[in-house]
């Protein structure tokens, strides 16, 4: 099976402007989650999709920061205006069920704000 | 919140050699994942194992959830080991700093 897809692999953009990364999870997969690693620090959990539903979105920084997942297939996470810290690499996991078998992570999109 | 903590922080090996890296975490949790980020930052699922001992090639990983600790076993290490080691709990999946290993030939 296709494993969890995420674009673009890196993206640079400048101060204030307007970035949208993309993950597609693993076909079947209900849950989605997205995480971020910020230079230097930890991998911190963002939100929770079951299907198209925010489950959990309190790990999202601030309202910059807007997570869309339509029709509970591919989301999409929109950073606007960024900001210079929101540099980092961003995660998209999925599973079949929350807390058990395991996640499929992502190859993570490297985001740079400069 | 639950608490995630790794050790040791950084481990240098000779090829060959044998190692154990520990995760603590501070409550009872129903989900435990070891993963392997490569030096190309892609994060790589080891194993799935809230209790228990499991086994793949090299690699073996053991949790006892009992006393909130599991331990992650690297034999014969080569250099395509290298990478940092996370560990992450709960259905969140909060995440320890990593045990960042070099191997070297």
């Amino acid at each position: 099976e296709a494993g969890v897809t995420q674009f673009p692999s890196h993206s640079v953009i400048e101060k204030g402007q307007t970035v949208t990364l993309r993950c597609d999870p693993i076909s079947g997969h209900d849950n989605l989650y997205w995480y971020r690693r910020v230079m230097g620090k930890e991998i911190k959990f963002l939100l929770h999709f079951v299907k198209e539903s925010k489950q959990d979105e309190s790990g999202m920084p601030n309202n910059r920061f807007l997570a869309e997942r339509t029709g509970g297939t591919y989301s999409t996470l929109k950073v606007q205006p960024a900001e210079l810290e929101d540099s980092g690499v961003y995660f998209c996991a999925s599973s079949q069920v929350p807390g058990n078998y395991g996640y499929t992570f992502g190859s993570g999109t490297r985001l740079t704000v400069v | 919140g639950i608490q995630v903590e790794q050790s040791p922080p950084d481990l240098i090996l000779q090829e060959g050699a044998n190692s154990t890296l520990r995760c603590n975490f501070s409550d009872s949790v129903n989900n435990l994942q070891w993963f392997h980020q490569n030096p190309w930052g892609q994060l790589i699922n080891l194993f799935y194992i809230p209790s228990g001992t499991k086994q793949n090639g090299r690699l073996s990983a053991t949790t006892v959830a009992t006393e909130r600790y599991s331990l992650l076993y690297i034999s014969s290490s080569q250099t395509t080991d290298s990478g940092v080691y996370f560990c992450a709990v709960g259905y969140k999946l909060i995440f320890g700093a990593g045990t960042r290993l070099a191997v070297h030939p």
